[in-house]
């Protein structure tokens, strides 16, 4: 049973470029929530997508945005990318029918921007 | 505002001895509890919750954590300390109110278990 997965496991990119992630959810999940990770620091979450339409957004701005497809698979892009962006992003998955309350958790995108 | 505290930023612990990891919350109402755990280069494992019931929950790899209402507690704990044990262990809640998802994660504590 294969787990979260997400792609590309590493990535540099250039202040003001644009960025695209991709995440795979457990098989038989439907929820996907995207948090970002700044090193020494605790995930933050971005925003949660359930049923294609984002469900719930912490404090980010509007250049963070996401998408998430029929097979419950989900994109996070980043526009307008900035030093501070540098950082892990966790793609985390959850069952929206059977038990909500655990995520489990890709290996992450570890993002640099110079 | 809505937060979670780990106030050690590392735990250090001889192999075979009991160890504990704190948190504390600060959320309205009766959340859920969480505990992950994360290896170098990997994301987070789930280890266990806290979502009602019994005040002391069991979870992977012989971790347990015990719910403290009055204090707001959630200390994360282990009778036997091993030095594959050695990782990054955070604590998050999920408010419970209607309509709230997102999970809200405390800075992680790194235990680390001398051989």
């Amino acid at each position: 049973d294969a787990g979260v997965t997400q792609s590309p496991t590493h990535l540099i990119k250039t202040r003001g470029q644009q960025v695209t992630l991709r995440c795979s959810p457990k098989s038989g999940h439907d929820t996907v929530s995207w948090y970002q990770q700044a090193l020494g620091q605790g995930p933050q979450f971005i925003f949660q997508y359930y049923e294609e339409e984002e469900r719930q957004r912490g404090n980010f701005p509007d250049r963070f945005s996401g998408h998430q497809f029929p097979n419950y698979s989900s994109e996070l892009n980043v526009n307008a990318l900035l030093l501070g962006d540098s950082a892990l992003y966790l793609c985390a998955s959850s069952d929206g029918q059977g038990s909500p309350y655990e995520q489990y958790f890709g290996p992450g995108t570890r993002l640099t921007v110079t | 505002a809505q937060s979670v505290a780990q106030p050690e930023d590392q735990v250090n612990v001889a192999e075979g001895n009991p160890l504990t990891v704190k948190c504390t919350y600060s959320v309205s109402g009766n959340p859920y509890l969480f505990w992950y755990v994360q290896y170098p280069n990997r994301g987070l494992q789930f280890l266990l919750k806290y979502i009602t019931g019994d005040n002391l929950v069991k979870g992977s790899y012989g971790f347990e954590a015990e719910f403290n209402k009055s204090q707001t507690s959630f200390h994360l704990k282990k009778p036997s300390a091993l030095v594959s044990d050695s990782a990054l262990y955070f604590c998050a809640v999920r408010p419970p109110a209607s309509g709230t998802y997102k999970y809200i994660f405390g800075t992680g504590t790194r235990l680390k278990v001398l051989a």
